[in-house]
């Protein structure tokens, strides 16, 4: 077990791009989370998963994003039209809920700049 | 509104002493708390988590309190370390929902 894994680790782009972001949870971790975080700040909560069912999304997920997880393993966050706004680092979480208090284990991110 | 607090936001304190950090939450119907470590460029690590009945919580050099009544919590760093330079944030979950509410975060330095 390597734990949560994210790719790429760091993306630049030019404004009005469409980016992509990969997230590998812990095997058998049935419920996966998506943050934005920025400088100076805690992690914000974007959506979450429970297998492949894409269950709550934050007001702040606007309509250029799309987060899926298609088989309830790993997932992927689109970033249509970037603006410079969506610079930040983007956090992926997986936990196992079904026994016992849930713990969220992180990946390292992956840091996006939209110039 | 559920709410995180923590303060205070920025520390920096001499390799080998002692330092506390706070965190204030109003955030209801608790369920528990959770102390992260989070090294710069990297996700959060979890230290401590403490439910309504726990008071004290220790981690190696960490000790965690709560104090459910006030809504307060503190973390406590014994004898720093140089590795322990990072963020450390403040993360309580409501019982009514899944989403868990961060603070900002304190930054600590430990200088040799």
């Amino acid at each position: 077990d390597t734990g949560v894994s994210q790719n790429p680790r760091h993306k630049i782009t030019k404004r009005g791009q469409n980016v992509t972001f990969r997230c590998d949870p812990i095997s058998e971790h049935n419920r996966l989370y998506w943050y934005r975080q920025t400088l100076g700040q805690g992690p914000e909560f974007l959506t979450y998963f429970q297998n492949e069912a894409q269950l709550e999304k934050s007001r702040l997920l606007s309509d250029r994003f799309s987060a899926e997880r298609p088989k309830g393993s790993f997932s992927t966050l689109e970033i249509q039209r970037t603006e410079q706004g969506d610079s930040a680092m983007y956090l992926c979480a997986s936990s196992l809920v079904g026994g016992g208090l849930e713990t969220q284990y992180f990946g390292p991110g992956t840091r996006l700049l939209v110039l | 509104k559920n709410q995180v607090e923590q303060s205070p936001q920025s520390l920096i304190i001499l390799e080998g002493k002692n330092c506390t950090l706070q965190c204030n939450y109003t955030v209801s119907p608790f369920s528990n708390l959770r102390w992260y470590k989070q090294d710069t460029g990297r996700g959060p690590v979890s230290l401590t988590i403490m439910t309504f009945s726990e008071n004290t919580k220790s981690n190696g050099r960490y000790t965690a309190t709560l104090d459910a009544d006030t809504k307060q919590s503190s973390l406590h760093i014994t004898a720093s370390q140089l590795s322990d330079s990072a963020s450390y944030i403040c993360v309580v979950r409501s019982g009514g929902s899944y989403i868990p509410t961060f603070g900002r975060g304190t930054s600590l330095i430990v200088h040799p």
